[in-house]
């Protein structure tokens, strides 16, 4: 069962910051938010993860609101590279199976050049 | 750090067919995981190896579907027989402590493309 909702599909412009949106309004205080990519013809990579605080890493910035019901995943200078389908992902701490990461159907990010 | 390895990359069958997938995930992982994706889906998990037991085959399809592990390392995914609706991507992923303890990550490879016609 879905626990994230995300838009189907976005654009942004290459070099501009791409703001991904993510609701999460069930998630529970053990459960982290995940986020994955899809380049076409390629598995999903990993891109980062995060319990209540912001984070960032060397591809992208992760913005979870306060309450935790709401997520915003920003590439800081897009490029015709990021164009795939991105996941949020919702799972619980103490998972022990990968059923847990329940994947959706993501948004499709489009970078125009 | 060599990533997730599968074999082969693509591979046409016909229905009926059989057709076996082989993965070698990161090296020291314990978990790994088969996932099937079906076009314009997210990844649905398979079945889940903790070193070479089982711990999550609740959504593999038995009858046809059948994977092993057997020194906890390598594995294989098997379907026999085909059916049309198993054209799919089947991708291997691997984790080195399960999905408990504080966000661990599941790292893919690059999958393995079926059609069957």
């Amino acid at each position: 069962d879905a626990k994230t909702t995300q838009p189907p599909s976005m654009d942004c412009a290459e070099g501009r910051a791409a703001n991904l949106p993510c609701n999460h309004s069930t998630i529970s205080g053990n459960e982290y938010v995940y986020w994955y990519r899809q380049i076409h013809s390629q598995g999903p990579q990993y891109i980062i993860h995060g319990l209540k605080n912001n984070e960032t890493n060397e591809m992208a910035s992760l913005i979870i609101t306060e309450d935790r019901k709401s997520s915003t995943l920003i590439l800081p200078h897009a490029t015709l590279r990021d164009t795939a389908v991105y996941y949020c992902i919702v799972r619980p701490r103490s998972a022990n199976t990968g059923n847990q990461f329940y994947f959706g159907t993501g948004t499709s990010l489009t970078v125009i050049p | 750090e060599a990533g997730v390895a599968q074999s082969p990359r693509y591979k046409i069958i016909e229905k009926r067919q059989s057709v076996a997938f082989w993965c070698n995930p990161i090296s020291g992982h314990a978990t790994l995981y088969w996932y099937q994706q079906i076009l314009g889906q997210g990844p649905k998990l398979l079945i889940q190896f903790q070193n070479n037991g089982v711990v999550d085959d609740s959504q593999l399809p038995k009858d046809r579907f059948s994977a092993e592990r057997l020194k906890g390392v390598d594995s294989t995914l098997k379907i026999q027989p085909a059916k049309l609706e198993d054209s799919a991507v089947y991708l291997c992923a691997s984790s080195d402590r399960g999905t408990g303890g504080t966000g661990n990550t599941i790292y893919f490879g690059e999958g393995s493309w079926l059609t069957v016609v």
